[in-house]
C-alpha cells in the first residue's frame, strides 16, 4: 500500500548511543518532515525537507541530524541519545493541492523510542 | 508557548451524545486542518478549512473555521465508539509555509458504548 513507512516501530537505547530512524514514502511527495510527540505537547517539528538535497531545521532540532539523498527516503539520526529524547517520532510527507495551494500530510505509524 | 490551544483536553461521553471541541489561537492562520489519531498510529487528515466562516461536513462531523481565521471547532453528532481517538488541529501561517504546520496538543475523546 502506498504511504509512509517508518522503522523500527519500537527502540530502546542507552544514553549516549546513536541510531537512525528510517522513513520512506512511495508517493513521490516533495516535502518530508520529522515530528516528535510528547504528552500534552502535541506534535513538534524537528527537521524538514522540501526536496532531495535540501533540509532545514524545525522547532526542536538539537540532537538530531537529517539528510535527503533521494525523494523517497528521509532518515533521522540521533547523534548521542539522551533521556529527554524519549518520545514517539513521526515522519510525514506532504503534497501540494494544485487547486488550493495547500499541503496535506500523510504520517507514518511512528517509532516509539525510549532512552534509558 | 502553544500557539494553538485545544479544549477540552479530555472528553468522555456516552454513545449517541453530541460534542464540540475547540481550537483557539491569537494568531491568524491561512488554513487549518483537523486530524484524528488512534493509538499506535500516526494522525490521519480529516479536513482542511481555508476561508473564514467556512463550514465543512464529513458525515457526522462538522468543522468550522472562525470568521477571523483564528479559531476552529469540530462538532460530532451522535457520537459512536469508532469516533474514539485523539483529535488534533493544525494551522498553517501562510500558504507558502503550509508544510510547516503548528499543532495543538489535542483533545482525547472517548465514546463509551
Amino acid at each position: 500500500n502506498a504511504g509512509v513507512t517508518q522503522t523500527p516501530k519500537f527502540q530502546v537505547l542507552k544514553t549516549g548511543q546513536s541510531m537512525t530512524l528510517q522513513c520512506a514514502q512511495d508517493m513521490n511527495h516533495e516535502y518530508m518532515s520529522w515530528y516528535r510527540q510528547d504528552p500534552g505537547m502535541g506534535l513538534r517539528l524537528i527537521h524538514y525537507s522540501v526536496g532531495a538535497g535540501i533540509t532545514d531545521q524545525g522547532e526542536v532540532p538539537n540532537g538530531y541530524n537529517v539528510s535527503r539523498s533521494t525523494t523517497e527516503d528521509f532518515p533521522l539520526r540521533l547523534l548521542s541519545a539522551a533521556p529527554s529524547q524519549t518520545s514517539v517520532y513521526f515522519c510525514a510527507s506532504s503534497y501540494r493541492d494544485s487547486s488550493l495551494g495547500l499541503y496535506g500530510y500523510t504520517f507514518g505509524s511512528g517509532t516509539r523510542l525510549t532512552v534509558v | 508557548t502553544q500557539l494553538l490551544e485545544q479544549s477540552p483536553q479530555f472528553l468522555s461521553i456516552q454513545e449517541g451524545e453530541n460534542l464540540t471541541v475547540y481550537c483557539n489561537s491569537s494568531s491568524v492562520f491561512s488554513s487549518l486542518q483537523w486530524y484524528r489519531q488512534e493509538p499506535g498510529e500516526g494522525p490521519v487528515l480529516l479536513v482542511t478549512v481555508v476561508t473564514g466562516g467556512e463550514v465543512k461536513k464529513l458525515k457526522r462531523l462538522t468543522f468550522q473555521f472562525g470568521d477571523a481565521r483564528k479559531d476552529s471547532s469540530l462538532h460530532i453528532t451522535a457520537a459512536q465508539p469508532g469516533d474514539t481517538g485523539l483529535y488534533l488541529c493544525a494551522g498553517a501561517r501562510s500558504s507558502g509555509s503550509a508544510r510547516q504546520l503548528t499543532f495543538g496538543s489535542g483533545t482525547q475523546l472517548t465514546v463509551l458504548p
